[in-house]
């Protein structure tokens, strides 16, 4: 089965650093763009941006360039979004997909950033 | 910058009705790369059309898709219990989502 596995929510202050995880499996993950969707609370889908693992080319949207960085490491199928400086109004969920089309999700990482 | 505009924002129907829901780009967009996702609460998306007519796997039949150019339709034929959710269209040639539509029960 082909599917997307995230780390666990996390909550953080503002300020702080936080890198949450993407694991694939079930499929060759090299060979497929990892996009991250974010969905604040309450509202829609925003696209942040897509990195492939293969040989970690990336595309930022420009909303969210300088604000995120995304990485991968192919050897262990796993694709990377970080935050340097964390404020209130990252809190969201955060999906990780296959692209594209979007046609394996993972399962949402929740990231509370409250102080 | 191409902007999809959903509507209605929010349809009622009741289970066993016919629900057409309505995706709008701001310009001319490839038919290659429209896209359509349900999302339940608390739940992740869902692919269920992409190439504007291509159902996902095991996507039922009930849901079909339409259109080109710049005006998109997803079409769920008879609505049952489980179909009542928030539907996203995309252009996944440029990653935009339109704002959704919640399918209410009537």
């Amino acid at each position: 089965e082909e599917q997307l596995v995230q780390s666990g929510a996390e909550v953080k202050k503002p300020g702080e650093s936080l890198k949450i995880s993407c694991k694939g499996s079930g499929y060759s993950f090299s060979d497929y763009w990892i996009g991250w969707v974010r969905q604040m609370p309450g509202k829609g889908l925003e696209w942040m941006g897509l990195i492939f693992p293969g040989d970690s080319d990336t595309r930022y949207s420009p909303s969210f360039q300088g604000q995120v960085t995304m990485s991968a490491d192919k050897s262990i199928s796993t694709a990377y979004l970080q935050w340097n400086n964390l404020k209130a109004s990252d809190t969201a969920m955060y999906y990780c997909v296959r692209s594209s089309p979007y046609d394996v999700w993972g399962q949402g990482t929740l990231v509370t950033v409250s102080s | 910058e191409i902007v999809l505009t959903q509507s209605p924002d929010t349809l009622s129907l009741s289970p066993g009705e016919r629900a057409t829901l309505s995706c709008r780009a701001s310009q001319r967009t490839g038919s290659s790369y429209l896209a359509w996702y349900q999302q339940k609460p608390g739940q992740a998306p869902r692919l269920l059309i992409y190439a504007a007519s291509s159902r996902a796997t095991g996507i039922p039949d009930r849901f079909s898709g339409s259109g080109s150019g710049t005006d998109f339709t997803l079409t769920i034929s008879r609505l049952e219990p489980e179909d009542f959710a928030v539907y996203y269209c995309q252009q996944y040639g440029v990653h935009t989502f339109g704002q959704g539509t919640k399918l209410e029960i009537k």
